[in-house]
């Protein structure tokens, strides 16, 4: 079964240092890797997809197949990027989404 | 027009009585899940209902946990007798496919506290 493993429960940097929030899967085949994002009293919201290969608030992610890790970075954090961030899953054949347990972003002034 | 809605958007109830979720997608999305969401364990696969397909009931936690989806659109999750350790704040989500990368839009959950 798919598993989606984030290390780090809790994660604090200060502001313009940089962040990178580890996301690792055991699955052998081809996933669907996503990051999500919970602020402070808002809903859980879609932040970006490894297929777009896309920068949303300054933030990447890259597919390592190698190591099965989908690591959520960003050069230089910005208070307004503190949230819950989730790393998920889902089977190219399904459509299930398995999610890690989260890290808490705390940037600090 | 409006995202997914949940309601009640808070839920106290007694040890042993049982309780209903709502959930009402966005219009038109025919893939529908509930997730749990407790302090330490990250968000916990319940149940995904996608059109006219058998559910994927294979998160749910006891027989107690039950969800129905009426017309393809609400859909009701259901927790009989329920125990101290049910307490947590449950989640459902929408998106427009089955397949492909669609993104899971998030209602803001029903917080359950089991006394």
């Amino acid at each position: 079964a798919q598993r989606v493993t984030q290390p780090e429960k809790l994660l604090s940097v200060f502001k313009g240092a940089p962040v990178e929030l580890k996301c690792n899967y055991s699955y052998s085949g081809s996933p669907e890797l996503f990051w999500y994002v919970q602020y402070s009293r808002q809903r859980l919201q879609l932040l970006l997809r490894h297929i777009s290969r896309e920068s949303i608030k300054g933030f990447t992610a890259d597919l390592n197949k190698g190591e099965t890790s989908f690591h959520l970075k960003k050069p230089f954090a910005q208070e307004e990027d503190s949230a819950m961030y989730y790393c998920a899953l889902r089977l190219a054949s399904g459509s299930r989404l398995t999610f890690g347990e989260g890290t808490q972003l705390t940037v600090n002034p | 027009g409006a995202g997914v809605s949940q309601s009640p958007s808070n839920k106290v109830t007694e040890k042993g009585k049982d309780v209903e979720l709502r959930c009402d997608p966005i219009s038109g999305h025919t893939a529908l899940y509930w997730y749990r969401q407790s302090l330490g364990q990250g968000l916990e696969f319940l149940i995904y209902f996608q059109g006219n397909s058998a559910p994927d009931k294979s998160g749910l936690p006891s027989d107690r946990f039950s969800a129905e989806r009426t017309g393809g659109s609400v859909s009701t999750l259901t927790i009989q007798r329920t125990q101290q350790e049910d307490s947590a704040v449950y989640l459902c989500a929408s998106s427009s496919a089955g397949v492909g990368n669609s993104p899971l839009h998030f209602g803001n959950g029903t917080r359950l506290t089991v006394t």
